[in-house]
């Protein structure tokens, strides 16, 4: 079993949908939880950090963590064809160096 | 955009040949990364290093090896290069551990 689970999708929405993201882990020991986008040909860019539990709003962005069930999520509100990409969650524990990453869940807004 | 070049941008190579890819950073940050990401398998890590001379393997480090002579190059070598280390290979840097890390655009290799 992978530490870290991330359905590959392709997903398809139409543009101004709302879209979740989501990925469960097995490691209780991670407290740092991030998302990336990854356009196609591009390297990973941060799109929110967040520490512990709780919800973290950023613009059209809001990511939610709950480490009572080992699952993160990421929202995306108003859906625009620019969000077509892949999105990548990552983790990590205290004390480590090691960021644990969820293989990408591909995305396509459709105009 | 974090100030991470890597180089060169894409590489084709033959099997048993020697491959070197850099890594440069002008952000000053103390922890670099060399990651290969797979269709199904994300990113993983290779080696990454937390100081000028210091490093340490990851989870995928067999047939690689890294150096890191100044604090802006980290430099990844591919000793004898083979067909399955065809991947595309990205570069990240952090101010600290547990911070986010940031990425190159990454090197496309294609090993024949």
């Amino acid at each position: 079993q992978k530490e870290v689970e991330q359905d590959p999708g392709p997903l398809s929405v139409p543009e101004g949908a709302i879209v979740s993201l989501n990925c469960t882990y097995s490691n209780s020991a991670f407290q740092y939880f991030m998302w990336y986008r990854q356009y196609s040909r591009k390297g990973p860019e941060l799109l929110m950090y967040t520490y512990s539990s709780g919800n973290k709003e950023d613009g059209r962005f809001t990511a939610q963590v709950d480490k009572s069930s080992k699952y993160i999520s990421l929202f995306i509100r108003d859906s625009q064809p620019s969000d077509s990409a892949t999105y990548l969650c990552a983790m990590s524990a205290s004390g480590g160096f090691k960021t644990i990453f969820g293989a990408g869940t591909r995305l396509f807004v459709k105009a | 955009d974090a100030g991470i070049t890597q180089s060169p941008r894409h590489k084709v190579t033959e099997t048993g040949t020697p491959v070197t890819l850099r890594c440069h950073q002008t952000e000053n940050h103390r922890y670099m990364y060399w990651y290969r990401q797979d269709p199904g398998h994300g990113l993983r890590l290779i080696h990454y290093s937390y100081g000028v001379k210091d490093t340490d393997k990851g989870e995928v480090s067999d047939g690689y090896s890294v150096s890191r002579s100044k604090t802006e190059d980290f430099l990844l070598t591919l000793e004898s290069a083979t067909s399955s280390q065809t991947s595309v290979y990205f570069c990240a840097i952090s101010v600290a551990e547990n911070q986010p890390q940031h990425f190159g655009d990454g090197t496309r290799l294609s090993i024949l």
